[in-house]
């Protein structure tokens, strides 16, 4: 039973467009949602997240959009760039938990 | 200046062969965790400790079982490794302020190849 769900395994993007990462959930209890981005032979790092309260969190060249009522998030990343290449995981938590839920992740890559 | 430490990057063990997998951090974290990812799945939550207190998921097979001797250290034990244990182990930790800024802190994972 797949809480988070992220289905696309991969997306390929040219340098300077906009990237659009998707997530959904099933779980109505998640109250917060992060993104982590994850190189190869690396763990994965933090790179923004979203409180169920809000509808959209923007830091820099990244936007997280939340709509609650289709269960739904996405990530916005523009301009793109090569170095953002990487596997990019949703999660979801609630209620101040410890525990991050995870989807399966969407590979990135930002073509020069 | 590396916060997570995993060691070691890379393990190999046989079937039914006890292996140890160790997690370091310097970041005076309360709670450390760890994740199973296999194969093009998400990070799945094993257990974790709060401090001394541990926390086990109700899913986690009794084959896996952790140690937290001190602040610093966590580790994995796999008493008896199968093929379906061959994956990605992830280690994080987090302040355990359990609040929107409590983010968690992941070291680069030990690949476990089970023969």
């Amino acid at each position: 039973d797949q809480q988070v769900k992220q289905n696309s395994p991969s997306l390929s993007v040219q340098e300077g467009r906009i990237s659009i990462l998707n997530c959904d959930y099933t779980n109505s209890m998640f109250d917060y949602f992060l993104w982590y981005k994850k190189y190869p032979a690396e763990g994965p790092t933090f790179l923004i997240s979203i409180s169920s309260i809000k509808d959209k969190n923007e830091d820099g060249r990244f936007t997280v959009f939340l709509n609650k009522s289709a269960k739904h998030l996405s990530l916005h990343i523009v301009p793109s760039q090569p170095g953002d290449s990487a596997v990019y995981f949703c999660a979801g938590t609630q209620g101040g938990s410890e525990k991050l839920v995870f989807g399966k992740g969407t590979k990135l890559t930002v073509n020069p | 200046d590396a916060m997570v430490i995993q060691n070691p990057r890379y393990q190999v063990t046989q079937f039914g062969k006890p292996v140890t997998l160790s997690c370091s951090q310097t970041l005076n974290h309360n709670v450390m965790y760890w994740y199973q990812q296999k194969s093009s799945q998400a990070p799945k939550l094993l257990f974790h400790y709060y401090d001394k207190d541990f926390n086990n998921e109700a899913d986690t097979p009794d084959n896996f079982q952790s140690r937290r001797p001190n602040t610093s250290f966590c580790f994995l034990d796999i008493r008896s490794p199968g093929l379906g244990d061959a994956a990605m182990y992830l280690c994080a930790t987090s302040r355990g302020t359990w609040g929107p800024t409590d983010t968690q802190y992941f070291g680069p994972g030990t690949r476990l190849t089970v023969l």
